[in-house]
């Protein structure tokens, strides 16, 4: 079974560093373009960021250019994300997602998220 | 940046059409991909470049896209169905979510 599984999250104060996990299986990890995409509490999805197969090229959302750096673990079939100088206003769930087909930039697999909380 | 507009809530008859739409400057030139949300779940994607299916998607959902405006389609609407919908498109090595759509079926 096709699986994404998301950890790390939690409270953390503002300012404050966390670093989230995706852990993949049930496909060749290693071949696919990953991203990280987050919602607020009652808000739609905002796209985070992503990193292509093999880690050499990468990319970010405004709100987060300069914080947040996505990186994997291509041996361990695990994605991360380093999110420091955190923000209230970074309070979400984070989901990471497969991307489906390079050129296409589409979604076919999505984790069930992890919260982050930052607040004092 | 590129930015998808789409209405905050549409509403469907039980087993009417719903039309969700995503405006977005020649967006006709884009592939546009769909996502159905349901509160407290993942988004689970429901068409992907402008009109396919992926597997297990029920053939109700349908999508278009021309000139500034994709649709994405909803025919014989269930109560199932209701959920959040996002449009996505891909512009300048970034992602674009529209703001999102919640669909009632009443």
């Amino acid at each position: 079974e096709v699986q994404l599984v998301e950890s790390g999250g939690g409270l953390v104060q503002p300012g404050g560093s966390l670093r989230l996990s995706c852990a993949a299986s049930g496909f060749t990890f290693s071949s696919y373009w990953m991203h990280w995409v987050r919602q607020a509490p009652g808000k739609g999805l905002v796209w985070v960021s992503r990193i292509n197969s093999d880690g050499s090229s990468t990319a970010y959302g405004d709100s987060v250019k300069g914080r947040f750096t996505i990186s994997r673990d291509n041996a361990k079939n695990t994605l991360y994300l380093q999110m420091n100088s955190l923000r209230a206003e970074d309070t979400a769930v984070y989901y990471c997602a497969r991307d489906s087909t390079p050129g296409y930039y589409y979604m076919d697999v999505w984790g069930k998220g992890t919260t982050v909380t930052v607040s004092s | 940046s590129y930015e998808l507009t789409q209405p905050l809530s549409v509403s469907v008859a039980l087993g009417q059409t719903a039309r969700i739409t995503c405006g977005g400057n020649n967006i006709g030139s884009k592939n546009v991909h769909w996502y159905q949300q349901k509160p407290g779940q993942a988004p689970v994607l429901v068409i992907y470049r402008d009109n396919n299916r992926p597997s297990g998607i029920p053939e109700r959902f349908s999508g278009s896209n021309s000139g500034n405006t994709a649709t994405l389609t909803i025919s014989r609407a269930q109560a199932g169905d209701e959920a959040d919908y996002y449009c996505q498109v891909w512009d300048s090595s970034t992602v674009v979510f529209g703001g999102g759509t919640k669909l009632t079926v009443l």
